[in-house]
């Protein structure tokens, strides 16, 4: 399966917005509202941030927000901290051969 | 608190085998589904494989279809992933995670254990 498309790395200053982008195909997120997005901080586990394309987890700021069109799947954080510097993951259900998942190549955020 | 404790990562040679296990606690074990996820060194995460509730239904990544079998034990809250065949690029952390159906997010995700192939 390939992965989804994600830009290698973003940045901005604090108190800025940024977003990242995942591009799949119409198999994947175009096909399906099972957009994730998680957060991974050096040698730590991922994070779940983000479901079914726009839903926050309880605990999740609400500086985090997540929007769908087409084939592509965003990230925005507004707001942002030095905290959200991190390594962050979209992911799609997929059906392009038996059903599983796919993840994106991962995006590194950078708060200047 | 939900915990998801991996274990079984050794260093091991290509074409040898492996079994590895998740320790779960926190949550109703048998109500979730679960996954095993990977991650080779410097690289992003590649969704390996999955299993139901109750074990009646498993999905594999292609990339270790007929080589890898996931399992669990719900009297144990244990969930495991033997792994033959092993290559290289099989080398990874490995992170096993749950979730609350086969279509849902990974809610949380264990700490990793690392997987070497190497001769």
């Amino acid at each position: 399966q390939s992965a989804l498309t994600q830009p290698a790395s973003v940045s901005g200053s604090p108190g800025q917005s940024i977003t990242i982008s995942c591009t799949g195909t119409s198999s994947d997120v175009g096909g399906y509202n099972y957009v994730s997005w998680y957060q991974q901080h050096p040698g730590k586990a991922p994070k779940l941030m983000i479901y079914e394309v726009s839903n926050r987890p309880s605990g999740v700021p609400d500086r985090f927000s997540g929007s769908k069109s087409g084939n592509t799947a965003s990230l925005t954080i507004s707001g942002l901290q030095a905290e959200d510097e991190a390594d962050y993951y979209c992911s799609s259900y997929t059906s392009s051969s038996t059903p599983n998942w796919v993840f994106g190549g991962g995006t590194k955020l950078t708060v200047l | 608190e939900v915990q998801l404790v991996e274990s079984g990562g050794v260093v091991v040679q290509p074409g040898g085998s492996l079994r590895l296990s998740c320790a779960a606690s926190g949550f109703t074990f048998d109500d979730y589904t679960m996954h095993w996820v990977r991650q080779a060194p410097g690289k992003g995460l590649e969704w390996v494989s999955l299993i139901s509730w109750d074990g009646g239904s498993t999905y594999y990544a292609d990339s270790v279809k007929g080589r890898f079998t996931i399992s669990r034990d719900n009297s144990k809250n244990s969930l495991y992933l033997q792994m033959n065949s092993l290559r290289t690029e099989d080398t990874a952390l490995y992170y096993c995670a749950n979730a609350r159906g086969v279509v849902e997010p990974f809610d949380y995700w264990g700490q990793g254990t690392l997987v070497t192939v190497s001769s």
